[in-house]
Protein backbone atom coordinates (compact mmCIF):
# COMPACT_ATOMS: atom_id res chain seq x y z
CA UNK A 1 0.00 0.00 0.00
CA UNK A 2 1.16 3.40 -0.76
CA UNK A 3 2.16 6.16 1.48
CA UNK A 4 -0.29 8.63 -0.22
CA UNK A 5 -3.26 7.64 -2.26
CA UNK A 6 -4.93 9.57 -4.86
CA UNK A 7 -7.89 8.40 -7.84
CA UNK A 8 -5.48 8.67 -11.21
CA UNK A 9 -8.57 9.47 -13.11
CA UNK A 10 -9.63 10.65 -15.25
CA UNK A 11 -11.95 13.08 -14.30
CA UNK A 12 -14.10 15.54 -17.00
CA UNK A 13 -16.11 17.83 -16.31
CA UNK A 14 -18.00 20.81 -17.95
CA UNK A 15 -16.17 24.53 -17.80
CA UNK A 16 -17.59 26.64 -14.95
CA UNK A 17 -17.97 23.16 -12.54
CA UNK A 18 -16.49 22.75 -9.04
CA UNK A 19 -14.01 20.21 -8.85
CA UNK A 20 -13.14 18.48 -6.30
CA UNK A 21 -9.91 16.23 -5.84
CA UNK A 22 -8.74 14.42 -3.26
CA UNK A 23 -5.84 12.53 -1.35
CA UNK A 24 -5.57 10.32 1.44
CA UNK A 25 -2.60 9.36 3.93
CA UNK A 26 -1.26 6.73 6.36
CA UNK A 27 1.52 8.89 7.97
CA UNK A 28 0.63 10.83 10.98
CA UNK A 29 3.87 12.58 10.97
CA UNK A 30 3.10 14.57 7.47
CA UNK A 31 3.16 18.13 8.82
CA UNK A 32 2.68 20.27 5.14
CA UNK A 33 0.29 19.33 2.47
CA UNK A 34 1.40 20.41 -1.33
CA UNK A 35 -1.03 20.74 -4.44
CA UNK A 36 0.95 20.85 -8.00
CA UNK A 37 -0.68 20.77 -11.05
CA UNK A 38 1.53 19.17 -14.11
CA UNK A 39 0.56 20.30 -17.91
CA UNK A 40 1.58 17.67 -20.22
CA UNK A 41 5.24 17.61 -20.68
CA UNK A 42 5.99 20.01 -18.17
CA UNK A 43 7.68 19.96 -15.05
CA UNK A 44 4.97 20.13 -11.55
CA UNK A 45 4.51 23.68 -10.18
CA UNK A 46 3.25 24.22 -7.04
CA UNK A 47 -0.51 25.31 -6.38
CA UNK A 48 -0.73 26.08 -2.66
CA UNK A 49 0.27 24.65 0.55
CA UNK A 50 -1.07 23.80 3.94
CA UNK A 51 0.39 23.48 6.78
CA UNK A 52 -1.21 20.91 9.61
CA UNK A 53 -4.92 20.91 9.34
CA UNK A 54 -7.39 23.74 8.36
CA UNK A 55 -8.72 25.30 5.09
CA UNK A 56 -6.38 27.58 2.67
CA UNK A 57 -8.11 29.80 -0.30
CA UNK A 58 -6.38 31.49 -3.19
CA UNK A 59 -8.56 32.66 -5.98
CA UNK A 60 -10.40 29.59 -7.75
CA UNK A 61 -8.84 26.88 -5.39
CA UNK A 62 -9.55 26.54 -1.96
CA UNK A 63 -7.51 23.52 -0.16
CA UNK A 64 -8.72 21.28 3.04
CA UNK A 65 -6.46 19.68 5.45
CA UNK A 66 -8.42 16.89 7.76
CA UNK A 67 -5.76 15.43 9.71
CA UNK A 68 -7.77 13.40 11.75
CA UNK A 69 -9.08 11.80 9.09
CA UNK A 70 -5.71 11.78 7.36
CA UNK A 71 -7.38 13.38 4.38
CA UNK A 72 -6.88 16.49 2.16
CA UNK A 73 -9.07 17.93 -0.88
CA UNK A 74 -8.58 20.92 -3.61
CA UNK A 75 -11.87 22.23 -5.18
CA UNK A 76 -11.49 24.39 -7.95
CA UNK A 77 -14.64 26.64 -8.36
CA UNK A 78 -15.55 27.85 -12.22
CA UNK A 79 -13.40 25.29 -13.97
CA UNK A 80 -11.51 26.65 -17.04
CA UNK A 81 -10.37 24.38 -20.07
CA UNK A 82 -7.00 26.00 -18.97
CA UNK A 83 -7.40 24.04 -15.60
CA UNK A 84 -6.91 20.74 -17.81
CA UNK A 85 -3.82 18.96 -16.45
CA UNK A 86 -2.73 16.24 -13.79
CA UNK A 87 -2.87 17.57 -10.22
CA UNK A 88 -0.67 15.82 -7.23
CA UNK A 89 -0.96 16.14 -4.05
CA UNK A 90 1.97 15.82 -2.13
CA UNK A 91 2.95 15.79 1.25
CA UNK A 92 5.95 16.32 3.86
CA UNK A 93 7.35 15.42 7.49
CA UNK A 94 11.06 16.08 8.43
CA UNK A 95 13.20 17.42 5.93
CA UNK A 96 12.54 18.77 2.64
CA UNK A 97 11.69 15.06 1.23
CA UNK A 98 8.17 15.14 -0.59
CA UNK A 99 5.70 11.90 -1.18
CA UNK A 100 3.54 12.08 -3.76
CA UNK A 101 0.27 10.68 -4.65
CA UNK A 102 0.05 9.15 -8.15
CA UNK A 103 -2.10 12.84 -9.69
CA UNK A 104 -5.65 12.86 -10.85
CA UNK A 105 -5.48 13.98 -14.66
CA UNK A 106 -8.03 16.82 -14.82
CA UNK A 107 -10.49 17.26 -18.49
CA UNK A 108 -12.38 20.63 -18.73
CA UNK A 109 -14.46 20.49 -21.94
CA UNK A 110 -15.65 23.90 -23.07
CA UNK B 1 15.70 33.14 -17.49
CA UNK B 2 14.95 29.92 -16.97
CA UNK B 3 14.41 28.72 -12.94
CA UNK B 4 15.74 25.02 -13.59
CA UNK B 5 17.13 24.03 -16.33
CA UNK B 6 17.53 20.08 -17.60
CA UNK B 7 19.63 18.60 -20.06
CA UNK B 8 19.09 16.77 -22.61
CA UNK B 9 15.07 17.07 -22.63
CA UNK B 10 15.17 13.77 -24.64
CA UNK B 11 17.39 10.54 -24.15
CA UNK B 12 17.19 7.03 -26.13
CA UNK B 13 19.82 4.35 -25.31
CA UNK B 14 20.61 1.14 -25.20
CA UNK B 15 20.62 -1.34 -22.40
CA UNK B 16 23.62 -1.41 -20.40
CA UNK B 17 25.29 1.72 -21.52
CA UNK B 18 25.83 5.17 -18.74
CA UNK B 19 24.41 8.25 -19.04
CA UNK B 20 24.00 11.43 -17.87
CA UNK B 21 21.29 13.93 -16.71
CA UNK B 22 22.53 17.92 -16.33
CA UNK B 23 20.65 19.80 -14.10
CA UNK B 24 21.34 23.92 -13.31
CA UNK B 25 19.09 26.15 -11.01
CA UNK B 26 19.91 29.80 -11.41
CA UNK B 27 17.45 30.57 -8.55
CA UNK B 28 20.40 30.14 -5.77
CA UNK B 29 18.73 27.76 -4.25
CA UNK B 30 20.94 25.44 -1.59
CA UNK B 31 19.25 22.28 -2.30
CA UNK B 32 18.92 20.32 -5.44
CA UNK B 33 16.39 17.10 -5.64
CA UNK B 34 15.83 14.06 -8.41
CA UNK B 35 12.69 12.83 -9.09
CA UNK B 36 11.60 9.40 -11.41
CA UNK B 37 8.05 9.64 -12.10
CA UNK B 38 7.09 6.68 -14.25
CA UNK B 39 4.18 5.63 -16.98
CA UNK B 40 1.56 6.26 -14.52
CA UNK B 41 2.39 9.70 -13.33
CA UNK B 42 3.85 8.40 -9.74
CA UNK B 43 6.39 10.53 -9.16
CA UNK B 44 8.96 9.48 -6.38
CA UNK B 45 11.88 10.92 -5.16
CA UNK B 46 15.85 10.08 -5.72
CA UNK B 47 17.89 12.70 -3.84
CA UNK B 48 18.03 15.27 -1.57
CA UNK B 49 21.60 16.89 -1.78
CA UNK B 50 23.26 20.62 -0.58
CA UNK B 51 26.41 21.06 0.14
CA UNK B 52 26.67 19.63 3.26
CA UNK B 53 24.27 16.47 2.83
CA UNK B 54 23.47 13.84 0.22
CA UNK B 55 20.21 11.58 1.63
CA UNK B 56 19.44 8.91 -0.75
CA UNK B 57 15.56 7.13 -0.91
CA UNK B 58 16.80 3.34 -0.12
CA UNK B 59 14.89 2.19 -2.86
CA UNK B 60 17.36 3.61 -5.39
CA UNK B 61 19.75 1.22 -7.00
CA UNK B 62 23.37 2.46 -5.91
CA UNK B 63 24.03 2.48 -10.37
CA UNK B 64 22.11 5.94 -9.64
CA UNK B 65 24.50 8.87 -8.28
CA UNK B 66 24.09 12.35 -8.06
CA UNK B 67 27.47 14.51 -8.79
CA UNK B 68 27.61 18.28 -7.77
CA UNK B 69 30.24 20.17 -9.21
CA UNK B 70 28.93 23.66 -7.41
CA UNK B 71 25.44 24.60 -5.94
CA UNK B 72 24.01 25.66 -8.91
CA UNK B 73 24.05 22.13 -10.17
CA UNK B 74 23.35 18.38 -9.65
CA UNK B 75 23.94 16.26 -12.65
CA UNK B 76 22.48 12.72 -12.52
CA UNK B 77 24.90 9.52 -13.42
CA UNK B 78 23.15 6.44 -14.58
CA UNK B 79 25.49 2.91 -15.14
CA UNK B 80 24.03 0.21 -16.96
CA UNK B 81 20.61 1.46 -17.92
CA UNK B 82 18.02 -1.32 -17.79
CA UNK B 83 14.65 -1.41 -18.88
CA UNK B 84 13.08 -0.70 -16.14
CA UNK B 85 15.07 3.15 -15.89
CA UNK B 86 12.61 4.54 -18.43
CA UNK B 87 10.72 6.86 -17.23
CA UNK B 88 10.71 11.13 -16.70
CA UNK B 89 13.37 11.99 -14.78
CA UNK B 90 12.98 15.58 -12.85
CA UNK B 91 15.08 17.88 -11.28
CA UNK B 92 14.27 20.57 -8.93
CA UNK B 93 15.21 22.95 -6.49
CA UNK B 94 14.47 24.87 -3.25
CA UNK B 95 16.05 26.79 -0.34
CA UNK B 96 16.93 24.89 2.92
CA UNK B 97 13.43 23.43 4.57
CA UNK B 98 14.67 20.71 6.65
CA UNK B 99 13.23 22.21 9.79
CA UNK B 100 9.86 21.20 10.39
CA UNK B 101 8.36 24.60 11.04
CA UNK B 102 9.62 26.16 7.75
CA UNK B 103 8.43 25.69 4.15
CA UNK B 104 10.18 26.07 1.33
CA UNK B 105 9.12 25.59 -2.04
CA UNK B 106 10.97 23.25 -4.14
CA UNK B 107 10.69 24.52 -8.21
CA UNK B 108 11.05 21.68 -10.81
CA UNK B 109 12.88 21.54 -14.06
CA UNK B 110 10.74 20.63 -17.38
CA UNK B 111 11.74 16.84 -17.56
CA UNK B 112 14.09 14.59 -19.26
CA UNK B 113 12.53 11.37 -20.88
CA UNK B 114 14.70 8.76 -20.63
CA UNK B 115 14.11 5.42 -22.66
CA UNK B 116 15.66 2.23 -22.78
CA UNK B 117 15.90 0.30 -25.34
Amino acid sequence: QKEVEQDPGPLSVPEGAIVSLNCTYSNSAFQYFMWYRQYSRKGPELLMYTYSSGNKEDGRFTAQVDKSSKYISLFIRDSQPSDSATYLCAMRSAGNMLTFGGGTRLMVKP
Amino acid sequence: DTAVSQTPKYLVTQMGNDKSIKCEQNLGHDTMYWYKQDSKKFLKIMFSYNNKELIINETVPNRFSPKSPDKAHLNLHINSLELGDSAVYFCASSQGGRGRATYNEQFFGPGTRLTVL
